[in-house]
């Protein structure tokens, strides 16, 4: 079946230096989102892609689609404590048995320290 | 504010006692997903609802049920929990499947003792 592997697992970072986190799909992906999930809270939608390498920015945070659609990253600049919590991809598969099933990635957690 | 909710935030049952938790949705949304999460885990689909279409992960154990009598509810039923279901149950909907977005309630701690 479709998989979806994120690392890394864990990042720790002092405020203001960048975090970056990537997924990788075992198969070819129609689109990818991007979750965030703050501690104790639940997964809030940050954005979608769709074309293949498309980049998306969303003030600090930019967002990468593969060329080949079977991997994604995300890269916070100059990292704040608001941006604290667990990113998650989460990959739509493109065909077969996977087709239109949104998988999540395991998440990466991010500390940051003041 | 549109929203997805879930009741009870907080639940504790007993091991083998049955318990159902609940979502409801102001959305309109045509697709409610119920997941799983562990601690430190990614969330796991167990199924989900695509107006009245039912559809089950494969590897979505029997002792998980859903209902959607209407499109603004969902339950989900545990029929005899087990230590292992212990859990944050995260109740999710989306206006279509393909390149929708998921709005995602704030779940339900599910304790077994």
């Amino acid at each position: 079946g479709q998989q979806v592997m994120q690392i890394p697992q864990y990042q720790h970072v002092q405020e203001g230096e960048d975090f970056t986190t990537y997924c990788n799909s075992s198969t070819t992906l129609s689109n990818i989102q991007w979750y965030k999930q703050r501690p104790g809270g639940h997964p809030v939608f940050l954005i979608q892609l769709v074309k293949s390498g498309e980049v998306k920015k969303q003030k600090r945070l930019t967002f990468q689609f593969g060329e080949a659609k079977k991997n994604s990253s995300l890269h916070i600049t100059a990292t704040q404590t608001t941006d604290v919590g667990t990113y998650f991809c989460a990959g739509r598969g493109a065909g077969g048995t996977s087709y239109g099933k949104l998988t999540f990635g395991q998440g990466t957690i991010l500390t940051v320290h003041p | 504010d549109a929203m997805v909710i879930q009741n009870p935030r907080y639940q504790v049952t007993q091991f083998g006692k049955p318990v159902t938790l609940s979502c409801s949705q102001t959305l309109n949304h045509n697709v409610m997903y119920w997941y799983q999460q562990k601690s430190s885990q990614a969330p796991k689909l167990l199924f989900h609802y695509y107006d009245k279409d039912f559809n089950n992960e494969a590897d979505t154990p029997d002792n998980f049920q859903s209902r959607r009598p209407n499109t603004s509810f969902c339950f989900l039923d545990i029929r005899s929990p087990g230590l292992g279901d212990a859990a944050m149950y995260l109740c999710a909907t989306s206006r279509g499947q393909g390149t929708y977005e998921q709005y995602f309630g704030p779940g339900t701690r599910l304790t077994v003792t």
